[in-house]
Formats: structure tokens, C-alpha cells, sequence
């Protein structure tokens, strides 16, 4: 089946540091979410895409829908440790249903 | 508002046994998610409602999985009997509709043993 790719797995930085994730697939999604979990919590929507090519901002958080529509982007600038989670990407394919890639865990370092 | 609702957040049960973990979508939502979430396989997707009625369940692992959705506002997945490999936290998630982006509820952490 579809699968999407978030790279990296996990990313070890220094606070105040900015951060940039992605996701990749070999097929056409036609929205992109952006989720954040904290442990023993649920996942958090953090920013949806819903066009090719928008930039979508949320504080320090900033999303890119990719031009081919098969990637998505997102940065976090100035990392706090509050960022500190697992950040996942999700796709709409063409079918209405949504594949999540399987996160990227972001460790601060004080 | 209230978010999404589930309950238990904690169950602990025996191989064997039945278990069932209910969600309470946020209202006016007219889509519900369950989600299997483990290490290995990640969020996995199991099945999904629209307007109370299951659209896909091609995630369902097997027949020992089933959900319902009664009405707009209650869902239950039922796992029948239960195995270890089941272990694993289910999420539920509602949205206005399918194409829409979805609100996570806190989870139900299962342990079969």
C-alpha cells in the first residue's frame, strides 16, 4: 500500500537550534498534515496544507506542501523544550484516506 | 469544548478475555478514526465512520476486531477474544468529514497478557 516517508527517525539538537523534518511519498496526496504527540497523549494537529506549493505558518512552526505534491516540509525555529515529541506527517491520497507516516522523534539537549 | 472522549484510559486484561474501548467524538463531527498505535507498526489506520456508517475497514487486523457507531455521538471497537499482540495504545479521532483534518482523543492504553 501507500506509504509515506518522514525522515529522520529521530533528531537529537541544541536548544534554541531550528529544526527541519520531511515527509516523502511516491504518490500524489492532496492534503498534508502536520501532527505533534506528547507521551501518553494523543496526537495534536499542528498545521494543514491543502495546495500545492502553500507555505502555512504557526508560530515558529512552518509547513510547506510540496510542488509535486508527493512531500511535505516542516521546520521549527528557535527549538524550546517544549518541542520535544514526536512529530508525525499525514497524507489524503486521491482515495480520501489518510496514511501517516511513522514520526519523527525530536530530543532536545539542554 | 470538550474534546474527544475515551474510555478506559488504562486496560489491563487476560488473553482470552473480551475487551471493549469506547470513544465520544466531538460533537457536530460527522467522521470517526480508531487507530492502533505500537513501536514497530506506528499509527496504524483500523477502521472509519462517516455519518455513523463504517466506510472502510480494510485496517481491521481480523475477524476478532469489529466497531460499531450506534449514533452520531458514541463509537465502541471490541476486540473478541483478546491476545497479547494487541497490546497497544488505540487512538479514536473525529472531523467534520472524511477530507478533513482530525482531533485525536487522549488514547486507551490496552495490555493483554
Amino acid at each position: 500500500g501507500q506509504q509515506l516517508n518522514q525522515s529522520p527517525q529521530s533528531m537529537f539538537i541544541q536548544e534554541g537550534e531550528d529544526v527541519s523534518m520531511n515527509c516523502t511519498s511516491s504518490s500524489i496526496f492532496n492534503t498534508w498534515l502536520w501532527y505533534k504527540q506528547d507521551p501518553g497523549e494523543g496526537p495534536v494537529l499542528l498545521i494543514a496544507l491543502y495546495k500545492a506549493g502553500e507555505l502555512t505558518s504557526n508560530g515558529r512552526l512552518t509547513a510547506q506542501f510540496g510542488i509535486t505534491r508527493k512531500d511535505s516540509f516542516l521546520n521549527i525555529s528557535a527549538s524550546i523544550p517544549s518541542d520535544v515529541g514526536i512529530y508525525f506527517c499525514a497524507g489524503l491520497n486521491r482515495d480520501d484516506k489518510i496514511i501517516f507516516g511513522k514520526g519523527t522523534r525530536l530530543h532536545i539537549l539542554p | 469544548d470538550a474534546g474527544v472522549i475515551q474510555s478506559p484510559r488504562h486496560e489491563v486484561t487476560e488473553m482470552g478475555q473480551e475487551v471493549t474501548l469506547r470513544c465520544k467524538p466531538i460533537s457536530g463531527h460527522n467522521s470517526l478514526f480508531w487507530y492502533r498505535q505500537t513501536m514497530m507498526r506506528g499509527l496504524e489506520l483500523l477502521i472509519y465512520f462517516n455519518n455513523n456508517v463504517p466506510i472502510d475497514d480494510s485496517g481491521m487486523p481480523e475477524d476478532r476486531f469489529s466497531a460499531k457507531m450506534p449514533n452520531a455521538s458514541f463509537s465502541t471497537l471490541k476486540i473478541q477474544p483478546s491476545e497479547p499482540r494487541d497490546s497497544a495504545v488505540y487512538f479514536c479521532a473525529s472531523s467534520y468529514s472524511v477530507t478533513l483534518e482530525q482531533y485525536f482523543g487522549p488514547g486507551t492504553r490496552l495490555t493483554v497478557t
